[in-house]
């Protein structure tokens, strides 16, 4: 497996314009997970989906935040309309939840690095 | 609210020092623990999975250690190297939260040679 595929890499836009991400797990994973990491913050979880269902959006930081996951394959992540303060690295993750006393590694994408200007 | 905290904030050791990351957490009620590294501008990369029930693991040079009654871990690595220079992050992941991580803020760590 190609592992967790994000695209694009780095996206540059425009204050007000709609910004895009995307993510594709690893097949067979059914957890997924976006996190944004900033110097200031960290990494933060935005929102997770467990079989393509959003379970928790406590995390998206507003409603300009919003993000689907149509099937087990293939996750959005967008923001309308972008603001310079959402400059920052956006990663996606799955996991297989195993339930009980054991759980699995979450594995990351290679992120991408928004810049609002 | 589970909180996750890693010192040093950062480090810089000699080339084949033995060194050691820590890691503490509020909430003692995990499933598992994780520690990632992350290279600069790149993405986290899992080092070690230890499970609630577990003590430690090993991998290599590194070896990660857990004690959940006191809400830490440690990672452990052996004869350091300059291509051991990353940030090493270690999230929990709760128990009745899901299947979410929380992380600490990381360890940047610095091997010269």
């Amino acid at each position: 497996d190609a592992g967790v595929i994000q695209s694009p890499r780095h996206e540059v836009t425009e204050m007000g314009q709609e910004v895009t991400l995307r993510c594709k797990p690893i097949s067979g994973h059914d957890y997924l997970f976006w996190y944004r990491q900033t110097m200031m913050r960290g990494l933060e979880l935005l929102i997770y989906f467990n079989n393509n269902v959003p379970i928790d959006d406590s995390g998206m930081p507003e409603d300009r935040f919003s993000a689907k996951m149509p099937n087990a394959s293939f996750s959005t992540l967008k923001i309308q309309p972008s603001e310079p303060r959402d400059s920052a690295v956006y990663f996606c993750a799955s996991s297989l939840g195993g339930g009980g006393q054991v759980d699995t590694e979450a594995f990351f994408g290679q992120g991408t690095r928004l810049t609002v200007v | 609210k589970q909180e996750v905290t890693q010192i040093p904030a950062a480090l810089s050791v000699p080339e084949g020092e033995n060194l050691v990351l820590n890691c503490s957490f509020t909430d003692s009620a995990i499933y598992n623990l994780q520690w990632f590294r992350q290279d600069p501008g790149k993405g986290l990369t899992s080092l070690l999975l230890i499970q609630s029930s577990q003590r430690e693991q090993t991998s290599g040079r590194l070896n990660a250690s857990l004690d959940k009654s006191s809400g830490r871990s440690t990672l452990y690595i052996a004869a350091s190297q300059p291509g051991d220079s990353a940030t090493y992050l270690c999230a929990v992941k709760k128990r009745n939260a899901g299947n979410m991580l929380t992380f600490g803020g990381g360890t940047r760590l610095m091997v010269k040679p």
